[in-house]
Order: structure tokens, then C-alpha cells, then sequence
């Protein structure tokens, strides 16, 4: 199995709202990404998670709240959005953990298309 | 902080021509990777590039690495409509960064 698997595929959501998004690897992977991308722009990471602690966090916003409950699952919990956040949510998998998982080749999900109303 | 440029941004080209993406970086590293992007579709990895003077090849597609001058090329020999998509690199310093993508469109 080499696929990183995103659920939901597309979102759509109030400004009030609260929603996750999840993301499941089962590659044995120990560093697992989340990058958001806008429309024809490159992905920008959010978050990095090694051995399932945060290792990165790239200033985000606290309405945007990682999650990793174990090796296989991470899980990006949503509250209080705003319409500028709207974009494509990416979760990552690499081999490798701690800063040598920059050196991986990353697997990248299908993408959760997000719609902040 | 990393700069990754792409040029061009857009590249419409007929089938059958070649041509190179570039790719430069502003600061040391000796890793970069290319993925591919379809419309609303996530990252497929390319190439993954691991020292100066690294070259890979796949079907019509062939990257290259050069540290000391802080680039790399995806050359595209006689295009075919199926490799119309947004290409990036990344290049690998504490974190991965992206380029700002190249967008392909390749027509009879």
C-alpha cells in the first residue's frame, strides 16, 4: 500500500463551523505533513509531525489544529475558518522522521478541496 | 529565507517540440525534487535528485542537478498532450520548499 488516503475529498463549511480533516498512511512512515494550497500557487507547509509530536508549526493560525493519534492517522481539526482559507489541504508522508524526513521523497494525498462560506 | 523560482510560469508547446524548465534557488542544498500536479489532483513525484551533477530520466522527461550554480532543468523531449500539468520543484533545506510551478500545455 503506497497510497496516503485524505477523507473528505471536498468540504464545504460556515464561518462558524467546526470540521476535520483526516489523513491515514499505513507505508510505515513516521513523518507526516500538512500543506495548504492555493489556486495555482505551489503548496506551503503547515505543520510537520515526526514520531506523531509536532515538530513544525509554520505560524498558523490556532483555528487550524493538528492532530496526530498515532503513526498512521494525522488530522487537521477546523474552527472558526474564515473565506481567505479556502484552498486545497495536502497531508504528506515520508519514511524517514525529525529533520531527515525533509530528505525523503514525500507521498501526498488526493487533497481535501475546502470552502469556507 | 529560500527562494524557488521556476521559468517560465507558463509553457504552451506542440507536440512533438522539446524544451527545458529551470528551476534556481538562492540557497545551498544538495537535494530537489520534481513533481507534477493535474488540475485539482494532488503531487506526483518525478525525480528525486541527491547530489551536483545528478541526472534522472523518465520516459520523455529528464532532470538534472546542479549545486554550484544553484539549478536545475526538467527537459521535455517531443511532447505529448498527456504531460499537460503544473510541474514544480522543491528543494530540501530544514524544510521542503516549492517553486512556483510551471504551468504546461502541450497541443497538437
Amino acid at each position: 500500500d503506497t497510497e496516503v488516503t485524505q477523507t473528505p475529498k471536498h468540504l464545504v463549511m460556515g464561518m462558524t463551523n467546526k470540521k476535520s480533516l483526516k489523513c491515514e498512511q499505513h507505508m510505515g512512515h513516521r513523518a507526516m505533513y500538512w500543506y495548504k494550497q492555493k489556486a495555482k500557487k505551489p503548496p506551503e507547509l503547515m505543520f510537520v509531525y515526526s514520531y506523531e509530536k509536532l515538530s513544525i508549526n509554520e505560524s498558523v493560525p490556532s483555528r487550524f489544529s493538528p492532530e496526530c493519534p498515532n503513526s498512521s492517522l494525522l488530522n487537521l481539526h477546523l474552527h472558526a475558518l474564515q473565506p481567505e482559507d479556502s484552498a486545497l489541504y495536502l497531508c504528506a508522508s515520508s519514511q524517514d522522521a525529525g529533520w531527515g524526513a525533509q530528505n525523503e521523497k514525500l507521498f501526498f494525498g488526493s487533497g481535501t478541496q475546502l470552502s469556507v462560506l | 529565507e529560500l527562494k524557488v523560482e521556476q521559468n517560465p510560469l507558463f509553457l504552451s508547446m506542440q507536440e512533438g517540440k522539446n524544451y527545458t524548465i529551470y528551476c534556481n534557488y538562492s540557497t545551498t542544498s544538495d537535494r530537489l525534487y520534481w513533481y507534477r500536479q493535474d488540475p485539482g489532483k494532488s503531487l506526483e513525484s518525478l525525480f528525486v535528485l541527491l547530489s551536483n551533477g545528478a541526472v534522472k530520466q523518465e520516459g520523455r522527461l529528464m532532470a538534472s542537478l546542479d549545486t554550484k550554480a544553484r539549478l536545475s532543468t526538467l527537459h521535455i523531449t517531443a511532447a505529448v498532450h498527456d504531460l499537460s500539468a503544473t510541474y514544480f520543484c522543491a528543494v530540501n533545506t530544514d524544510k521542503l520548499i516549492f517553486g512556483t510551478g510551471t504551468r504546461l500545455q502541450v497541443f497538437p
